[in-house]
C-alpha cells in the first residue's frame, strides 16, 4: 500500500515571499503521477500541479513549482510571489499508474498554508 | 462548461438513518470516485465506478454502497449511519487516465 506524509501541518509565509510545502511517499510502483492539491475554505478540491514519476524534468505551472526527487520518494511544491488567495489546505496525493483497476488518490494530512499581508 | 457538482451541500442526519449523496460529474468525464474526508484530515478513498460498475474500493464496510447510472452521474449511499460517518464527502470525476476534478462537497452531520 501507498503512503504519503506531510510533516509540516502548518505554514506562513509574507506575501510576495516564497515558500516551500514538503511531502515523502512510499511505494513499491515504479509508475506512478503525484499532485498538489489546494482545499480553499470553499472546500473545493482544485489541481495545483501534477509530475509523472517517469519524467526528470521538474512540472512547473506558473508560480508553483516542484522538486521531484524520485529515489529519495520526496515530492516539495514551491510557491513563489505568494498571494493572498494562495492561503489554504494543500494536499499532496499519489496515484498509482492506471490500470484496468482503477485510478484512486492517496493523500497526506494537508499542509495549512497562511499568507500573511 | 459545468464542473463535478454534488447535492445537496448539507445534510443533517440521526444515527441508524440512510442517506443518498448524488454527483454529476463535469461533462466529457467518465469516471466518478468518491472520497471521505473527516475534519482536519486528508481525504480517504471510498470507491471509484467506470462504465456504470465499482472498479476499485477503498477500507470501508458494507454499509457503503454506490452506482453509476447511464449518464455517468453516481450516487453514495450509506446505511445504518454511525458517529463517525460525520464528514465531508467528495465526488471526483475525469477521464479513465486523467487528473481527478472535484465538487465542492456534501457535508454530513450525524446527531
Amino acid at each position: 500500500a501507498q503512503t504519503v506524509t506531510q510533516s509540516q501541518p502548518e505554514m506562513s509565509v509574507q506575501e510576495a515571499e516564497t515558500v516551500t510545502l514538503s511531502c515523502t511517499y512510499d511505494t513499491s510502483e515504479n509508475n506512478y503521477y503525484l499532485f498538489w492539491y489546494k482545499q480553499p475554505p470553499s472546500r473545493q478540491m482544485i489541481l495545483v500541479i501534477r509530475q509523472e514519476a517517469y519524467k526528470q524534468q521538474n512540472a512547473t505551472e506558473n508560480r508553483f513549482s516542484v522538486n521531484f526527487q524520485k529515489a529519495a520518494k520526496s515530492f516539495s511544491l514551491k510557491i513563489s510571489d505568494s498571494q493572498l488567495g494562495d492561503t489554504a489546505m494543500y494536499f499532496c496525493a499519489f496515484m498509482k499508474h492506471v490500470s484496468t483497476s482503477g485510478s484512486r488518490l492517496t493523500f497526506g494530512e494537508g499542509t495549512q498554508l497562511t499568507v500573511n499581508p | 462548461d459545468a464542473g463535478v457538482t454534488q447535492s445537496p451541500t448539507h445534510l443533517i442526519k440521526t444515527r441508524g438513518q440512510q442517506v443518498t449523496l448524488r454527483c454529476s460529474p463535469k461533462s466529457g468525464h467518465d469516471t466518478v470516485s468518491w472520497y471521505q474526508q473527516a475534519l482536519g484530515q486528508g481525504p480517504q478513498f471510498i470507491f471509484q465506478y467506470y462504465e456504470e460498475e465499482e472498479r476499485q474500493r477503498g477500507n470501508f464496510p458494507d454499509r457503503f454502497s454506490g452506482h453509476q447510472f447511464p449518464n455517468y452521474s453516481s450516487e453514495l449511499n450509506v446505511n445504518a449511519l454511525l458517529l463517525g460517518d460525520s464528514a465531508l464527502y467528495l465526488c471526483a470525476s475525469s477521464l479513465w487516465s486523467q487528473p481527478q476534478h472535484f465538487g465542492d462537497g456534501t457535508r454530513l452531520s450525524i446527531l
